[in-house]
């Protein structure tokens, strides 16, 4: 079936680095991708979102890099900081269906920072 | 204003016995998801409510789970009976727009099932 997959299920970086988070998809169909930070103990939390017409999009230290042709989705973290340390998720949202709204979620990445 | 609550944070049964998980969501979101992860495996669409009615109910393991949400408020998730395998994360998100991108998780409910 559909799914949205990561390359890497780990990454360790300094505080001050960027850091780089991939992910793989496999529906062409997806209308938008989002990426989701997880803590411990807390539910996913929003963090950006890119429309299947856009190839970038940039937030707050973060930027989100769609690539259409590879069916490929990356999340960079500009100077990376230890309260950046979680568990990424990418995920989409197909266009049509029944249930707008309903998300597919990858594998995550562990990102972890060190001091 | 409060985010999405759910209720217990963990819970652990033994197998057979019936837990029932609830869920709070944003006030005055219509919409309501649940999601679940299973140990090592990625988050997973359960089911969506609209309101009180059941939009998508395809992701629903089986005849085990049955999800309700009288008034199209609080929502609840009752597993009866529980097996070895429902064992996981159960979480809530909610959103006010229907199409909208920015769905708001609860923190989960651990099960545990032994």
């Amino acid at each position: 079936g559909e799914s949205v997959g990561l390359h890497l299920p780990t990454l360790s970086v300094q505080e001050g680095d960027n850091s780089i988070i991939n992910c793989a998809y496999s529906n062409s169909a997806s209308d938008y991708f989002i990426w989701y930070k997880q803590e411990s103990g807390k539910g996913p939390q929003f963090i950006i979102d890119i429309r299947s017409n856009m190839d970038k999009r940039q937030g707050q230290r973060v930027t989100v890099l769609l690539n259409k042709t590879v069916k490929h989705l990356s999340l960079q973290i500009a100077a990376t900081q230890p309260g950046d340390s979680a568990v990424y998720f990418c995920a989409e949202i197909a266009a049509g269906g029944t249930s707008y709204g309903k998300l597919t979620f990858g594998q995550g990445t562990i990102l972890t920072v060190h001091p | 204003e409060a985010g999405v609550t759910q209720f217990p944070s963990h819970s652990v049964i033994e197998k057979g016995q019936t837990v029932t998980l609830r869920c709070d969501p944003i006030s005055g979101h219509d919409n309501l998801y649940w999601y679940r992860r299973v140990m090592g495996k990625e988050i997973k669409f359960l089911l969506h409510f609209v309101k009180e009615s059941k939009q998508d109910e395809s992701g629903m393991p089986n005849n085990r789970f049955l999800a309700e949400r009288t008034g199209g408020t609080y929502s609840t998730l009752k597993v009866q009976p529980a097996e070895l395998e429902d064992s996981g994360v159960y979480f809530c998100a909610s959103s006010q727009v229907y199409g909208g991108t920015e769905a708001f998780f609860g923190q989960g409910t651990r099960l545990t099932v032994v």
